[in-house]
Order: structure tokens, then C-alpha cells, then sequence
């Protein structure tokens, strides 16, 4: 079966711009997890969903950042006003359920450069 | 302040030894721990894990032992293959707390010398 999907694999953008990430997460994954890794460090939490709610959004690092899941399975992370700063890689992650945090099946990722 | 700490970013061993990852955590409220691989351009994959209720887990050539006094775990892989070479992060949450994110090391590159 397909695994988590991200798209786009790499973005490059401009500082200032507005960007949307997207991941569809393996089918019939009620939770999904968006973190960042950025160079040299592990991944960081950013937010969580359980079904279509946002069940966890403390990692958002300001409200530049946002997340939604209207129907319960694709998620978009949306950064507005990019900086510099917001460059990494943002992965998804989606698990069975909420409470089966080893089951946190992650995608490839989508590389964020931001110039 | 990292809430989980891998001090070694790097560890080269040879093919057939055993490879010895450590991970230190400080809040006591974690109470689930887990390793991730991760290849280049890939995202991290899940390894195995281990239950704050007990002290060793193992899965075929991986093991995983937690200390809780000394908020200390660590990854033994035996023997060691060129395939295992890859960032290897530990990861904990709060579980039982109701909080789901994992929280990450910086990781560890593991080289497995042939």
C-alpha cells in the first residue's frame, strides 16, 4: 500500500511569498502530525490533528503558520509572509491512531527554501 | 533547552561489532521512547521502542535499554551491517500525559565500515 505522500518534494520561494504544503497520509489514519527539521537538528513538532480538528497546534512557532484537514485525510500546512528563517524540510507523519505514537509512519518530506 | 539529547553526533564502527547509540532525556513526564533511521532525502522510519514500564526491548538485532533513574536510553545494534549506516534518532512522548507529539534529538550518523 502507498505510504505518506508529501508535494511538493522541493519548493523554493521568496521571501515574503505565501506557501502551501500538502500531505496525504496513508488511507484510514485517523491522526496526522506535521513536524520541521531543520539543518543539523532532529525533526520538531509543529501540530497535530484527530480526524478533521486540530488536536495539538502548540508547535506552530507564530501565527505566520497554519494547518488544516477539512475532510479528515489531505492536510495543508500553510506559511504566509515567508522569512528566511522558515527554511527546512517539513515532514508528515500519519499513524492509525492518536494514542499509537510508535506507528508514526513520516513521509519524504517537502524541502522549503526560502531566499 | 533540548528536552532530549543525543551528545554523540557521530559513530563509526566496523562491520560485525556491535554499535552503541545513547539518548538522555530530562522531562519526566515522557514516558514512551523510540528510534527512528532516517536515509538521505528519505523521512525518518520507525525502529523499535520501549514502554516506560520496562527496561529492555529487543527485535532481532536491535535492542533498545532504558534506564529511567538515570533518564538514560540506548540503542544496541548486533552485529552491525554496512546498511545500517544512516542518522539514528531517538524520540520520546508524553503518552500518558495525553500529549502525542514525539519529541527529537539532533541524531546520531552511525557509519558501518565493511
Amino acid at each position: 500500500g502507498a505510504g505518506v505522500s508529501q508535494t511538493p518534494s522541493n519548493k523554493v520561494t521568496e521571501k515574503g511569498k505565501y506557501v502551501e504544503l500538502r500531505c496525504d497520509p496513508i488511507s484510514g489514519h485517523t491522526a496526522l502530525y506535521w513536524y520541521r527539521q531543520s539543518l543539523g537538528q532532529g525533526p520538531e513538532f509543529l501540530i497535530y490533528f484527530q480526524g478533521t480538528g486540530a488536536a495539538d497546534d502548540s508547535g506552530l512557532p507564530n501565527d505566520r503558520f497554519f494547518a488544516v484537514r477539512p475532510e479528515g485525510s489531505v492536510s495543508t500546512l500553510k506559511i504566509q509572509r515567508t522569512e528566511r528563517g522558515d527554511s527546512a524540510v517539513y515532514l508528515c507523519a500519519s499513524s492509525l491512531t492518536l494514542d499509537r505514537v510508535d506507528t508514526q509512519y513520516f513521509g519524504p518530506g517537502t524541502r522549503l527554501t526560502v531566499l | 533547552d533540548q528536552q532530549v539529547k543525543q551528545n554523540s553526533p557521530s559513530l563509526s564502527v566496523q562491520e560485525g561489532r556491535i554499535s552503541i547509540l545513547n539518548c538522555d532525556y530530562t522531562n519526566s513526564m515522557f514516558d514512551y521512547f523510540l528510534w527512528y533511521k532516517k536515509y538521505p532525502a528519505e523521512g525518518p522510519t520507525f525502529l523499535i521502542s520501549i514502554s516506560s514500564i520496562k527496561d529492555k526491548n529487543e527485535d532481532g538485532r536491535f535492542t533498545v535499554f532504558l534506564n529511567k533513574s538515570a533518564k538514560h536510553l540506548s540503542l544496541h545494534i548486533v552485529p552491525s551491517q554496512p546498511g545500517d549506516s544512516a542518522v539514528y534518532f531517538c524520540a520520546a512522548s508524553a503518552s500518558g500525559a495525553g500529549s502525542y507529539q514525539l519529541t527529537f534529538g539532533k541524531g546520531t550518523k552511525l557509519s558501518v565500515i565493511p
